[in-house]
Protein backbone atom coordinates (compact mmCIF):
# COMPACT_ATOMS: atom_id res chain seq x y z
CA UNK A 1 0.00 0.00 0.00
CA UNK A 2 0.64 3.76 -0.07
CA UNK A 3 2.97 4.89 2.22
CA UNK A 4 4.88 8.00 3.29
CA UNK A 5 8.73 8.18 5.01
CA UNK A 6 10.25 11.48 6.07
CA UNK A 7 13.25 12.39 8.59
CA UNK A 8 11.56 11.77 12.02
CA UNK A 9 14.02 14.54 14.04
CA UNK A 10 13.84 16.10 16.31
CA UNK A 11 16.03 19.06 15.00
CA UNK A 12 17.24 21.42 16.73
CA UNK A 13 18.60 24.77 14.49
CA UNK A 14 19.61 28.07 14.91
CA UNK A 15 17.96 31.13 13.60
CA UNK A 16 18.51 32.05 10.04
CA UNK A 17 19.38 28.54 9.44
CA UNK A 18 18.75 26.65 6.50
CA UNK A 19 16.37 23.64 6.54
CA UNK A 20 15.58 20.65 4.99
CA UNK A 21 13.02 17.73 5.58
CA UNK A 22 13.63 14.78 3.31
CA UNK A 23 10.16 13.03 2.46
CA UNK A 24 9.94 10.38 -0.08
CA UNK A 25 7.10 7.93 -0.65
CA UNK A 26 5.89 4.87 -2.04
CA UNK A 27 2.81 4.66 -4.42
CA UNK A 28 1.01 3.27 -7.68
CA UNK A 29 -0.09 6.18 -9.98
CA UNK A 30 0.81 10.54 -9.34
CA UNK A 31 -0.51 10.81 -5.61
CA UNK A 32 -1.13 14.07 -4.59
CA UNK A 33 1.76 15.00 -2.12
CA UNK A 34 1.17 17.54 0.92
CA UNK A 35 3.11 19.35 4.09
CA UNK A 36 1.30 19.87 7.13
CA UNK A 37 2.46 22.12 10.12
CA UNK A 38 1.53 21.19 13.76
CA UNK A 39 2.10 24.06 16.49
CA UNK A 40 2.38 22.99 20.02
CA UNK A 41 -1.37 22.08 21.44
CA UNK A 42 -2.56 22.54 18.09
CA UNK A 43 -4.27 20.63 14.97
CA UNK A 44 -2.82 20.59 11.32
CA UNK A 45 -2.26 23.08 9.25
CA UNK A 46 -1.53 22.86 5.47
CA UNK A 47 1.67 24.29 4.86
CA UNK A 48 1.61 23.59 0.91
CA UNK A 49 1.04 21.03 -1.40
CA UNK A 50 1.41 19.80 -5.29
CA UNK A 51 -0.50 17.76 -7.53
CA UNK A 52 1.57 16.74 -10.24
CA UNK A 53 5.39 15.94 -11.17
CA UNK A 54 7.32 19.06 -11.00
CA UNK A 55 4.66 21.37 -9.60
CA UNK A 56 6.56 23.48 -6.76
CA UNK A 57 4.14 24.47 -4.06
CA UNK A 58 5.71 27.20 -1.70
CA UNK A 59 4.35 29.14 1.31
CA UNK A 60 6.01 31.42 4.32
CA UNK A 61 9.04 30.75 2.67
CA UNK A 62 8.89 26.97 2.89
CA UNK A 63 9.23 24.88 -0.88
CA UNK A 64 9.11 21.11 -1.91
CA UNK A 65 8.73 20.43 -5.28
CA UNK A 66 6.97 17.00 -6.56
CA UNK A 67 10.10 14.75 -8.12
CA UNK A 68 8.53 11.98 -9.47
CA UNK A 69 11.90 10.51 -10.62
CA UNK A 70 13.13 10.29 -7.20
CA UNK A 71 9.04 10.31 -5.54
CA UNK A 72 10.53 12.69 -3.09
CA UNK A 73 9.10 16.23 -1.88
CA UNK A 74 11.53 17.46 0.36
CA UNK A 75 10.40 20.61 2.23
CA UNK A 76 13.07 23.50 2.24
CA UNK A 77 13.30 26.88 3.59
CA UNK A 78 16.24 29.52 3.48
CA UNK A 79 15.92 30.77 6.92
CA UNK A 80 14.26 29.67 9.53
CA UNK A 81 12.82 31.59 12.72
CA UNK A 82 11.83 30.86 16.10
CA UNK A 83 8.13 30.80 15.01
CA UNK A 84 8.64 28.09 12.85
CA UNK A 85 9.14 25.43 15.45
CA UNK A 86 6.56 23.17 15.15
CA UNK A 87 6.01 19.36 13.75
CA UNK A 88 5.67 19.14 10.21
CA UNK A 89 4.29 16.12 8.38
CA UNK A 90 4.57 14.72 4.96
CA UNK A 91 1.68 13.22 3.51
CA UNK A 92 0.38 12.03 0.17
CA UNK A 93 -3.27 10.82 -1.06
CA UNK A 94 -3.17 8.52 -3.62
CA UNK A 95 -5.21 7.46 -6.43
CA UNK A 96 -6.24 3.98 -6.20
CA UNK A 97 -9.40 2.88 -4.42
CA UNK A 98 -9.53 4.17 -1.01
CA UNK A 99 -7.72 7.19 -2.19
CA UNK A 100 -10.22 9.97 0.04
CA UNK A 101 -7.34 9.10 2.66
CA UNK A 102 -4.45 10.55 3.48
CA UNK A 103 -1.38 8.75 4.49
CA UNK A 104 1.01 10.61 6.88
CA UNK A 105 4.90 10.52 7.95
CA UNK A 106 5.68 10.37 11.46
CA UNK A 107 6.04 13.65 11.70
CA UNK A 108 9.37 15.98 12.21
CA UNK A 109 9.73 18.15 15.64
CA UNK A 110 11.91 21.10 14.83
CA UNK A 111 13.05 23.39 17.38
CA UNK A 112 14.78 27.06 16.29
CA UNK A 113 16.42 28.87 18.85
CA UNK A 114 17.31 32.45 18.61
CA UNK B 1 -15.39 32.37 10.29
CA UNK B 2 -15.68 29.24 8.86
CA UNK B 3 -13.96 26.11 10.27
CA UNK B 4 -14.14 23.06 12.23
CA UNK B 5 -14.22 22.90 16.04
CA UNK B 6 -13.62 20.16 18.23
CA UNK B 7 -14.73 19.84 21.93
CA UNK B 8 -14.25 19.64 24.89
CA UNK B 9 -10.48 20.16 24.38
CA UNK B 10 -9.38 17.70 27.24
CA UNK B 11 -11.65 14.77 28.05
CA UNK B 12 -10.99 12.35 31.32
CA UNK B 13 -12.32 8.43 30.66
CA UNK B 14 -12.83 6.47 33.82
CA UNK B 15 -12.21 2.35 33.30
CA UNK B 16 -15.17 0.98 31.30
CA UNK B 17 -16.80 4.65 30.19
CA UNK B 18 -18.09 5.33 26.69
CA UNK B 19 -17.09 9.00 25.75
CA UNK B 20 -18.24 11.18 23.20
CA UNK B 21 -15.69 13.29 21.25
CA UNK B 22 -17.56 16.83 18.83
CA UNK B 23 -16.77 17.34 15.91
CA UNK B 24 -18.67 20.39 13.81
CA UNK B 25 -17.74 22.34 10.44
CA UNK B 26 -19.46 25.00 8.86
CA UNK B 27 -16.90 24.89 5.89
CA UNK B 28 -20.19 22.97 3.48
CA UNK B 29 -17.75 19.82 3.43
CA UNK B 30 -19.21 16.83 2.56
CA UNK B 31 -15.94 14.33 3.92
CA UNK B 32 -15.14 14.05 7.52
CA UNK B 33 -12.71 12.91 9.25
CA UNK B 34 -11.58 11.10 12.47
CA UNK B 35 -7.59 10.47 13.17
CA UNK B 36 -5.46 9.43 16.16
CA UNK B 37 -2.16 10.64 17.11
CA UNK B 38 0.22 9.25 19.54
CA UNK B 39 3.60 10.42 19.96
CA UNK B 40 6.28 8.99 17.23
CA UNK B 41 3.43 7.50 15.37
CA UNK B 42 2.14 10.49 12.88
CA UNK B 43 -1.84 10.49 12.54
CA UNK B 44 -3.68 7.12 11.83
CA UNK B 45 -7.09 7.21 10.19
CA UNK B 46 -10.14 5.79 12.55
CA UNK B 47 -13.15 6.21 10.65
CA UNK B 48 -14.37 8.60 7.51
CA UNK B 49 -17.09 9.38 6.15
CA UNK B 50 -18.06 10.71 2.13
CA UNK B 51 -21.63 11.79 2.75
CA UNK B 52 -24.79 12.20 5.34
CA UNK B 53 -25.65 8.75 6.57
CA UNK B 54 -22.38 6.60 5.06
CA UNK B 55 -18.92 5.82 6.80
CA UNK B 56 -16.20 3.56 6.13
CA UNK B 57 -13.87 2.41 8.97
CA UNK B 58 -10.13 3.63 8.85
CA UNK B 59 -6.84 1.69 9.36
CA UNK B 60 -7.69 1.42 13.23
CA UNK B 61 -11.47 1.49 13.81
CA UNK B 62 -12.11 -1.06 16.67
CA UNK B 63 -13.04 0.33 19.69
CA UNK B 64 -14.76 3.29 18.02
CA UNK B 65 -18.02 4.28 16.37
CA UNK B 66 -18.90 6.89 14.73
CA UNK B 67 -22.27 8.33 13.24
CA UNK B 68 -22.71 10.96 10.71
CA UNK B 69 -26.97 12.42 11.22
CA UNK B 70 -25.81 15.60 9.85
CA UNK B 71 -23.34 17.16 7.07
CA UNK B 72 -21.86 18.98 9.72
CA UNK B 73 -21.27 16.77 11.98
CA UNK B 74 -19.23 13.75 12.90
CA UNK B 75 -18.95 12.46 16.48
CA UNK B 76 -16.48 9.69 17.75
CA UNK B 77 -17.80 7.73 20.47
CA UNK B 78 -14.33 5.76 21.91
CA UNK B 79 -16.09 2.96 23.16
CA UNK B 80 -14.65 0.45 26.48
CA UNK B 81 -13.62 -1.86 23.84
CA UNK B 82 -10.74 0.32 23.19
CA UNK B 83 -8.03 -0.47 25.52
CA UNK B 84 -5.60 1.75 25.07
CA UNK B 85 -7.66 5.18 24.33
CA UNK B 86 -5.05 7.80 25.60
CA UNK B 87 -4.19 9.97 22.18
CA UNK B 88 -4.89 13.35 20.66
CA UNK B 89 -7.68 12.85 18.82
CA UNK B 90 -8.11 15.19 15.42
CA UNK B 91 -11.19 15.68 13.36
CA UNK B 92 -10.53 16.82 9.50
CA UNK B 93 -13.19 17.95 6.65
CA UNK B 94 -12.55 18.19 2.90
CA UNK B 95 -14.49 19.11 0.11
CA UNK B 96 -15.34 16.41 -2.82
CA UNK B 97 -15.71 19.27 -5.42
CA UNK B 98 -13.25 21.85 -6.92
CA UNK B 99 -9.76 22.84 -6.98
CA UNK B 100 -9.81 22.14 -2.72
CA UNK B 101 -11.27 19.15 -3.07
CA UNK B 102 -7.77 16.91 -1.64
CA UNK B 103 -7.09 19.27 0.82
CA UNK B 104 -8.48 17.73 4.19
CA UNK B 105 -8.85 20.82 7.18
CA UNK B 106 -8.51 20.28 10.92
CA UNK B 107 -9.76 20.82 13.87
CA UNK B 108 -7.77 22.05 17.26
CA UNK B 109 -7.87 18.45 18.56
CA UNK B 110 -9.64 16.59 21.63
CA UNK B 111 -6.66 15.41 24.17
CA UNK B 112 -8.32 11.94 25.72
CA UNK B 113 -7.16 10.68 29.23
CA UNK B 114 -7.79 8.19 31.10
CA UNK B 115 -8.48 8.26 34.98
Amino acid sequence: GDSVTQMEGPVTLSEEAFLTINCTYTATGYPSLFWYVQYPGEGLQLLLKATKADDKGSNKGFEATYRKETTSFHLEKGSVQVSDSAVYFCALRGTQGGSEKLVFGKGMKLTVNP
Amino acid sequence: DGGITQSPKYLFRKEGQNVTLSCEQNLNHDAMYWYRQDPGQGLRLIYYSQIVNDFQKGDIAEGYSVSREKKESFPLTVTSAQKNPTAFYLCASSSNTGQSRETQYFGPGTRLLVL
